[in-house]
């Protein structure tokens, strides 16, 4: 079965220090991973995407994100959080074909303490 | 990157009523859209995808009849909540491909039916 699994529903980190968010998925084809921040009642912004090549995909903001095909992961990280970074994020798999939506993870609520 | 343009942000309604939404990709051209719903806290849930110039394909368990899903141009996809009740009450959300992968998303609408 296709999924997306986010372990850790909520995470609370200082402003300052580094962030990763975790990702797992499982799919049947090639997988095309992305990652979405949401802040609340808005839509969701596209951080970064991984389609192929260097398994490190820098995206906005300072995040990235590490594609392993061995471990079935694509975790996010930053190395410095701001306050501003608090806010619901999203892993999602799909396939780089015309048609075919997106399957989401259910989302890590990060919270950034000062 | 590209735009996806959802109208309106927020709309109350009377139970009973029907409510229109309108997704918008404003400089790219897509012949499939997308539309979730996303519950308080949850993860988005796919609806339906809208197909331009033919009918939309419709998950399993989402009313037909109920949730009307026009693509009358490569541009406009529209969701029309039809009799609504407040069990109707969400958050709606359409994306659509930039080229050929699902990566952006509308601002999303939050319904409320009273």
């Amino acid at each position: 079965a296709q999924s997306v699994t986010q372990p850790d529903i909520h995470i609370t980190v200082s402003e300052g220090a580094s962030l990763e968010l975790r990702c797992n998925y499982s799919y049947g084809a090639t997988p095309y991973l992305f990652w979405y921040v949401q802040s609340p009642g808005q839509g969701l912004q596209l951080l970064l995407k991984y389609f192929s090549g260097d398994t490190l995909v820098q995206g906005i903001k300072g995040f990235e994100a590490e594609f392993k095909r061995s471990q079935s992961s694509f975790n996010l990280r930053k190395p410095s959080v701001h306050w501003s970074d608090a806010a619901e994020y999203f892993c999602a798999v799909g396939a780089y074909q015309a048609g075919t939506a997106l399957i989401f993870g259910k989302g890590t609520t990060l919270s950034v303490s000062s | 990157g590209a735009v996806v343009s959802q109208h309106p942000s927020w709309v109350i309604c009377k139970s009973g009523t029907s409510v229109k939404i309108e997704c918008r990709s404003l400089d790219f051209q897509a012949t499939t859209m997308f539309w979730y719903r996303q519950f308080p806290k949850q993860s988005l849930m796919l609806m339906a995808t809208s197909n331009e110039g033919s009918k939309a394909t419709y998950e399993q368990g989402v009313e037909k009849d109920k949730f009307l899903i026009n693509h009358a141009s490569l541009t406009l996809s529209t969701l029309t909540v039809t009799s609504a009740h407040p069990e109707d009450s969400s958050f709606y959300i359409c994306s659509a491909p930039d080229r050929d992968t699902e990566a952006f998303f509308g601002q999303g609408t939050r319904l409320t039916v009273v």
